[in-house]
């Protein structure tokens, strides 16, 4: 089975600032997809980002990007120049490549912004 | 294009009362799949349906708890003589296809308190 950590429940980043939330997972696959979510007090779950393991290059999207590592299994998410609307929990999750399989999340990481 | 309807937004139940929670994917979307979220954790996959039929229950308990996805109409979760361990919140995701290439789209979740 696949296993998703996030060894921090909480961490606090600066307006403008810049911060990186954790994230390891366990599989014996060697092809398959990773994603960060973010669910704001409105609980509602968005997709951030999405990488794809067979590609070496770090996914992007505009002030998120990520570091892959896929031998050492980590996929951490940076969020640069942090802004008061980022404040959410942020969830990895993994799902095998494949029809039909489901997503397998982490605890979560509560992040907090402050001006 | 409309997202992914769940209602109702929220539920209040007595023990032993049952509770159903509906879920209409988005348009074209044949696939969907449910996840449960307790208090403080991340969401852990239930049930994964297509139109008339169960593809994957291994993340649903086995007394109480099932899941339709009828040719019309919504996918309905029913959680028969319900518990309090059962308050959670309780997402619908959807996509076109099964393959993990195709992003899943959440709805914004019912919270499902039991009294």
């Amino acid at each position: 089975a696949q296993t998703v950590t996030q060894s921090q429940p909480e961490m606090s980043v600066q307006e403008a600032e810049t911060v990186t939330l954790s994230c390891t997972y366990d599989t014996s696959e060697s092809d398959y997809y990773l994603f960060w979510y973010k669910q704001p007090p409105s609980r509602q779950m968005i997709l951030v980002i999405r990488q794809e393991a067979y590609k070496q290059q770090n996914a992007t999207e505009n002030r998120f990007s990520v570091n892959f590592q896929k031998a050492a299994k980590s996929f951490s998410l940076k969020i640069s120049d942090s802004q008061l609307g980022d404040a959410a929990m942020y969830f990895c999750a993994y799902r095998r490549r494949g029809s039909g399989y489901a997503l397998n999340f982490g605890k979560g990481t509560s992040l907090l912004v402050t001006p | 294009n409309a997202g992914v309807m769940q209602n109702p937004r929220h539920l209040v139940r007595r023990r032993g009362q049952e509770a159903r929670l509906r879920c209409s994917p988005m348009k074209g979307h044949s696939h969907v799949y449910w996840y449960r979220q307790l208090p403080e954790e991340g969401l852990k996959f239930m049930v994964y349906l297509q139109k008339e039929n169960i593809i994957d229950e291994s993340g649903m308990p086995k007394e109480r708890f099932s899941a339709e996805f009828p040719k019309e109409g919504p996918s309905i979760l029913r959680i028969q003589q319900v518990v309090r361990g059962d308050s959670a919140a309780y997402f619908c995701a959807s996509s076109p296809g099964g393959d993990g290439n195709q992003p899943q789209h959440f709805g914004d979740g019912t919270r499902l308190s039991i009294l």
